[in-house]
């Protein structure tokens, strides 16, 4: 499984927009960039995903590289609901993946008020 | 909206005894997953089931682990004689039609063993 790579920790002001970087050098041509996060005594909950272009949603935006050798997880305006612990992970969809996410240490976000 | 639920919230044992943990996936889903988070640590996989059966399963996923779908709805993890390495939030997920598609976790069930 391709590896990623996060700061361990950031911090972030309410309200203000939030920027989570992921570097992923060796990520291959049929990995999709997922994004899950985990709030304080929950199980992981999805955010965004994506394979090439920018992609939003309700939650967050996709900023992918045009080498997809690193994304970009945009929060527009942190709140105090979105300190967790955010995680980038590759996801291949070839034939030989049963479908597990492999986490890594992942970023904890903090967000003061 | 669905959601994955699992029992118990929090449970307790001695070393050495059998528990099982139970998650009820959603409804229409096909791919079923156990994770586990040691405290402090990064969440480990465990194992992957689908149509009846393990497709993949962790180092840690030894002999004294079992996986279940008894009838259609429970999803059960089973460990048999239970050790304080054990000790963890187990998470149960599920997806849907294909095995890339979003996996949705439950609130996950504590194990403590003493």
């Amino acid at each position: 499984d391709a590896k990623t790579t996060q700061p361990n920790s950031m911090e972030s002001n309410e309200e203000e927009p939030v920027h989570l970087p992921c570097n992923h050098s060796t990520i291959s041509g049929t990995d999709y960039i997922h994004w899950y996060r985990q709030l304080p005594s929950q199980g992981p909950e999805y955010v965004i995903h994506g394979l090439t272009s920018n992609v939003n949603n309700r939650m967050a935006s996709l900023a992918i590289a045009e080498d997809r050798k690193s994304s970009t997880l945009i929060l527009h305006r942190a709140t105090l609901r979105d300190a967790a612990v955010y995680y980038c992970i590759l996801r291949d969809v070839g034939s030989s993946n049963t479908g597990k996410l492999i986490f890594g240490q992942g970023t904890t976000l903090q967000v003061k008020p | 909206e669905p959601e994955v639920t699992q029992t118990p919230s929090h449970q307790v044992t001695q070393m050495g005894q059998e528990v099982i943990l139970r998650c009820v996936p959603i409804s229409n889903h096909l791919y079923f997953y156990w994770y586990r988070q040691i405290l402090g640590q990064k969440v480990e996989f465990l194992v992957s089931f689908y149509n009846n059966e393990i497709s993949e399963k962790s180092e840690i996923f030894d002999d004294q682990f079992s996986v279940e779908r008894p009838d259609g709805s429970n999803f059960t993890l089973k460990i048999r004689s239970t050790k304080l390495e054990d000790s963890a939030m187990y998470f149960c997920a599920s997806s849907g039609v294909a095995r890339t598609d979003t996996q949705y976790f439950g609130p996950g069930t504590r194990l403590t063993v003493l």
